[in-house]
């Protein structure tokens, strides 16, 4: 069974460019999550899906952040624009339900110069 | 709203020799209890979980946990570590709230085990 897939695995972006990250959930699974992992803390939730629907992104800096689930599968998290604070790995994991266990992809980690 | 600690960043141990990596939570409703480990440049791997039932659980690799509900506490425990556990190990906890499972991580803890 294939895992959660993310890319790009790298990107290293200049401050005030933006920047895109791309996931695709296991098949079957109705939620998806976005996560911000600074170095040396542990991942904080960005947003969460419940199939096309975002249900809790409380925790999305609004003015520059931006998410879609288009079709409830495949999900973009967008940066613009980039600052020097958004360096991090952006993990996305999927769930088969809200209450099920989350699988993690291998993450994003974005560099802002 | 619940929060988690991880009092140790770092824990070096031999080869072989068993090993305790510490986790407290606070609370205010019921929780379930939950130990990620990430290798590096991967993503995070389920180790183990608490959900109800024997406080002591068993996961992957050899780690076990035990739930301590006066203490506020979900030790990992492993009798003899192997060099492959070298990685970061992250306790988490998901609030019983109906809201479904949203995870609250820890800082994570360091294992290094040295030949």
């Amino acid at each position: 069974e294939a895992g959660v897939v993310q890319s790009p695995r790298y990107k290293i972006i200049e401050k005030k460019q933006p920047v895109a990250f791309w996931c695709n959930p296991i098949s079957g699974h109705n939620t998806l999550y976005w996560y911000r992992q600074n170095l040396g803390q542990g991942p904080e939730l960005l947003i969460r899906y419940e199939n096309e629907e975002a249900v809790d992104d409380s925790q999305l800096p609004k003015d520059r952040f931006s998410a879609e689930r288009l079709k409830g599968v495949d999900s973009t998290l967008k940066i613009q624009p980039a600052e020097l604070g958004d360096s991090a790995v952006y993990l996305c994991a999927s769930s088969v339900g809200m209450a099920d266990e989350q699988f993690f992809g291998p993450g994003t980690r974005l560099t802002v110069l | 709203a619940q929060s988690v600690t991880q009092l140790d960043s770092q824990v070096p141990v031999f080869e072989e020799a068993p090993v305790e990596l510490r986790c407290n939570y606070s609370s205010s409703v019921s929780v379930y209890l939950f130990w990620y480990v990430q290798y590096p440049n991967q993503g995070l791997q389920l180790l183990l979980k608490y959900l109800s039932g024997s406080t002591l659980v068993k996961g992957i690799n050899g780690f076990e946990a035990e739930f301590n509900k006066s203490q506020t506490s979900f030790h990992l425990r492993k009798p003899s570590v192997h060099i492959s556990d070298t990685a970061e190990y992250f306790c988490a906890v998901s609030g019983i709230t109906g809201g479904g499972n949203k995870l609250t991580f820890g800082t994570g803890t360091q294992l290094k085990v040295e030949l």
